[in-house]
């Protein structure tokens, strides 16, 4: 089975600057890859999707790379804001969905 | 719409109790999950539902029993708590495509003693 290995350290950044979030898997390459927003207390909360053959895919101030020859996802934040902290997962399509143990996000005013 | 509820919110078991975790989602989704989250490990698949009539096991289903109870609430039993079980459960749920976002509950934080 994938293993899934995001950014172990926890992300403190300035509001307004841009946060990049790693996501690496160890074996094959998925069919697709799914970001994931929690916040503290409750269930993850779908963000986006990208698929493997699809390089980049945007949403407001959101992008997420997938490289496929890395074995890595990235997931952009930018202009980030206060409302931005939280804990972002990245999943991907194994035995079923699969999903890594998050990074948590801290956006400083 | 609610999406997925799950009850209780909350539950403290002394090892060795059984209780049954309830979810229902109100989304007409045919695919419904169990996931436990603990620190540092990410959600873990426990059982699922592709659809109303069928379970599966996933990662980690030792110690817990499902049931799809019809096609809105599919519901986890644990028959006999240990303290391994302490996390936080996830339901979730999710039309038949593969690749379809999964819509998650809010969590049952559960603790064993």
């Amino acid at each position: 089975s994938q293993k899934i290995e995001q950014n172990s350290e926890a992300l403190n950044i300035q509001e307004g600057k841009t946060a990049t979030l790693t996501c690496n898997y160890t074996n094959y390459s998925p069919a697709y890859l799914q970001w994931y927003r929690q916040d503290p207390g409750r269930g993850p909360v779908f963000l986006l999707l990208i698929r493997e053959n699809e390089k980049e895919k945007r949403k407001e101030r959101l992008k997420v790379t997938f490289d496929t020859t890395l074995k890595q996802s990235l997931f952009h934040i930018t202009a980030s804001q206060p409302a931005d902290s939280a804990t972002y997962l990245c999943a991907l399509n194994d035995y079923k969905l699969s999903f890594g143990a998050g990074t948590t996000v801290t956006v400083r005013a | 719409n609610a999406g997925v509820t799950q009850t209780p919110k909350f539950q403290v078991l002394k090892t060795g109790q059984s209780m049954t975790l309830q979810c229902a989602q109100d989304m007409n989704h045919n695919s419904m999950y169990w996931y436990r989250q603990d620190p540092g490990m990410g959600l873990r698949l426990i059982y699922y539902s592709a659809s109303e009539g069928t379970t599966d096991k996933g990662e980690v289903p030792n110690g817990y029993n499902v049931s799809r109870l019809n096609k809105r609430e599919f519901s986890l039993r644990l028959e006999s708590a240990a303290p391994s079980q302490t996390s936080v459960y996830f339901c979730a749920s999710s039309e038949a495509t593969a690749d379809s976002p999964l819509h998650f509950g809010n969590g049952t934080r559960l603790t064993v003693t």
